[in-house]
């Protein structure tokens, strides 16, 4: 079964560096999608993306964070100057259409910031 | 504001069935997920429903009530694999974001 994949599925970063985390969404999914979790918390929406373009973002995705896809399969985020606050696991997800249909998940990526 | 409510815990015992319930006010709202989550694991998804009723799915089934704005999913033959976080969430019209609850802790005894 096709599946979203993440790369790396750890990284630790000093603070104030720049990080950029990768995402292969399912090949024949339009929507994609970037959530936060916050150890013990609750998943936090980041930003959905569609036809090359952010549709959606959250108050937390503020200036510090960014999102492409510089090719057909890629999906990153970029987090410009991180904060310990960013220490969290970054799930990537994808979906066939918008809201209506189920979002499938990468297994994450685990941000330790220090 | 957007508001989903779940209980934050339950306790159940191996072979038997739980409800966990979730309750939402959203503005607008264009269907309601149910996903599982395992610690340190990736949520996946296991059932929508956009109409009122129940869709069953296996040993898992979910019911909503749009006018209540009350939703449930239900498991049934308990098994201990069955524990896990258990996500309610609602996408909203013209949205692509979803909303999501704080998830409902699911513990399953022998």
């Amino acid at each position: 079964e096709p599946e979203v994949t993440q790369t790396p599925s750890h990284q630790v970063t000093q603070m104030g560096q720049e990080v950029i985390l990768r995402c292969v969404p399912i090949s024949n999914h339009l929507y994609f999608y970037w959530y936060r979790q916050i150890l013990g918390q609750k998943v936090e929406f980041l930003v959905s993306f569609y036809n090359n373009e952010i549709s959606e973002k959250s108050e937390i995705f503020d200036d510090q964070f960014s999102v492409e896809r510089p090719d057909g399969s890629n999906f990153t985020l970029k987090i410009r100057s991180t904060k310990l606050e960013d220490s969290a696991m970054y799930f990537c997800a994808s979906s066939e259409l918008g809201d209506t249909q189920p979002q499938h998940f990468g297994d994450g990526t685990r941000l330790s910031i220090l | 504001g957007q508001n989903i409510d779940q209980p934050t815990e339950m306790t159940a015992t191996e072979g038997a069935i739980v409800q966990i319930n979730c309750t939402y006010q959203t503005s607008g709202f264009n269907g309601l997920f149910w996903y599982q989550q395992h610690a340190g694991e990736a949520p996946t998804f296991l059932s929508y429903n956009v109409l009122d009723g129940l869709e069953e799915k296996g040993r898992f089934s979910s019911f909503l009530s749009r006018s209540k704005g009350y939703s449930y999913l239900l498991l049934k033959e308990l098994q201990m694999k069955d524990s896990a976080s258990y996500l309610c969430a609602v996408s909203r019209d013209s949205n692509y974001q979803l909303i999501w609850g704080a998830g409902t802790k699911l513990i399953i005894k022998p």
